[in-house]
């Protein structure tokens, strides 16, 4: 059975503190890989999208990564205003399947 | 652009009444459209998609139903409302292609008592 799994449950990190965040996935066919930011009370903001192991994408503090197994939000020298939950999801053949996501609180 | 609209924002109802969630959008033609639900540390759950007008797709059986009377308007709906129907209600769309991400609307936070 298609799964995703998302580790930390919950990051707590100093403003400056770099750290990683984890998606790692089993599912057969994946077409792509999806990176969301959700504030609380809000909709999941799309960030990125991934296709094939290797691949990169940057957006300010963020930068993700692929694998032929897992997926990494790098977050550099993290602001309070980073804090949110991230989703990870992947989109196989037939739909797309989300993580329970990361908490992410940024002290300042 | 595209916009994405959902309402209302917060909703309380009794158990056993009727429920009506509305979502529409802007700036696209042809979208496909999905209500997620989502629980408190778990993640987001396709309740239904559509592809096109009248055409619905159900990923889970339940006490819900949903409806596309027009191209860019999605609802979703209940005849009577159980306490388990409590939860965050997202509608999303997306442009055809199937590798495409999902964009979300604010959700509708449904309390049922």
């Amino acid at each position: 059975e298609d799964q995703v799994t998302q580790s930390p449950e919950a990051l707590r990190l100093q403003e400056g503190e770099s750290s990683s965040l984890n998606c790692s996935y089993t599912v057969s066919g994946l077409r792509g890989l999806f990176w969301y930011r959700q504030d609380p009370g809000k909709g999941p903001e799309f960030l990125f999208t991934l296709y094939s192991a290797g691949e990169e994408k940057e957006k300010e503090r963020l930068k993700a990564t692929l694998t032929k197994k897992e997926s990494f939000l790098h977050i550099t020298a993290p602001k309070p205003e980073d804090s949110a939950t991230y989703l990870c999801a992947v989109h196989n053949n037939n739909d797309m399947r989300f993580g329970a996501g990361t908490r992410l609180t940024v002290k300042p | 652009s595209q916009t994405i609209h959902q309402w209302p924002a917060t909703l309380v109802q009794p158990v056993g009444s009727p429920l009506s969630l509305e979502c529409t959008v802007e700036g696209t033609s042809n979208p496909n459209l999905y209500w997620y639900r989502q629980a408190a540390g778990r993640g987001l759950q396709l309740l239904f998609y559509s592809v096109g007008i009248g055409q619905i797709s159900s990923e889970v059986p339940q006490n819900l139903s949903a409806s596309r009377p027009q191209d860019r308007q999605f609802i979703l709906s209940s005849k009577k409302l159980l306490l388990s129907d409590s939860g965050f209600y997202l509608c999303a769309w997306s442009v055809r292609d199937r590798n495409s991400p999902l964009h979300f609307g604010n959700g509708t936070r449904l309390t049922v008592t």
